[in-house]
């Protein structure tokens, strides 16, 4: 079945550099890859979506790349502030195409 | 309106309670879905509802019972649970079922933490 890894657990960085986190999937290559953001004891929110067959997908200060050769997504957040640190989780259909399945998060913390 | 209502926010119950917990979208989203979350681990699938039939169950224990009335709403039966299910639990909904449809976002709701005494 697919596993969704992202092996930084937290990560630390200062305020105004830019934030790379990691997703690799172990199977099959996904039709997409999807970022959220949760913040303690609330829901998630979607950010991103990056399909197969793109390269990279911005939004605001936010980019996601997907190579399907490293089977691997990356998120970056430019020019970081306080307010971006949160848990940030990937996620991914399971092999049926009827649900997400999600990484276990990486906890970003910017500090000022 | 973009938003997935979950009630109640907070639920503390004993093992022999009955409870429920319930979640309401009014975006014409066809697809609903129940995930469990502990502490610092991903959110875990239990139940997906397509156009208000039950399409997948995760291999809950029937402690858990889900129920869809209608195109906006979900409920969570809880009853008999155990010290171990004390967890956020989160409630979401996509355009359409399947994470192929429409863009496969999920839009989840605030959650209701409960816990099991």
């Amino acid at each position: 079945s697919q596993k969704i890894e992202q092996n930084s657990e937290a990560l630390n960085i200062q305020e105004g550099k830019t934030a790379t986190l990691t997703c690799n999937y172990t199977n099959y290559s996904p039709a997409y890859l999807q970022w959220y953001r949760q913040d303690p004891g609330r829901g998630p929110v979607f950010l991103l979506l990056i399909r197969e067959n793109e390269k990279e997908k911005r939004k605001e200060r936010l980019k996601v790349t997907f190579d399907t050769t490293l089977k691997q997504s990356l998120f970056h957040i430019t020019a970081s502030q306080p307010a971006d640190s949160a848990t940030y989780l990937c996620a991914t259909e399971n092999q049926a195409g009827t649900a997400l399945i999600f990484g276990k998060g990486t906890t970003l913390s910017v500090s000022s | 309106d973009t938003e997935v209502t979950q009630t109640p926010k907070h639920l503390v119950m004993g093992m022999t309670n009955k409870k429920s917990l319930k979640c309401e979208q009014h975006m014409g989203h066809r697809a609903m879905y129940w995930y469990k979350q502990k502490a610092k681990k991903p959110p875990e699938l239990m139940f997906v509802y397509s156009y208000e039939k039950l399409s997948i169950n995760e291999s809950v224990p029937s402690r858990f019972s889900p129920e869809c009335p209608n195109s906006s709403l979900l409920n969570l039966h809880l009853h008999a649970l155990q010290p171990e299910d004390s967890a956020l639990y989160l409630c979401a909904s996509s355009q359409q079922p399947g994470t192929s449809g429409g863009t496969g976002e999920l839009f989840f709701g605030e959650g209701s933490r409960l816990t099991v005494l």
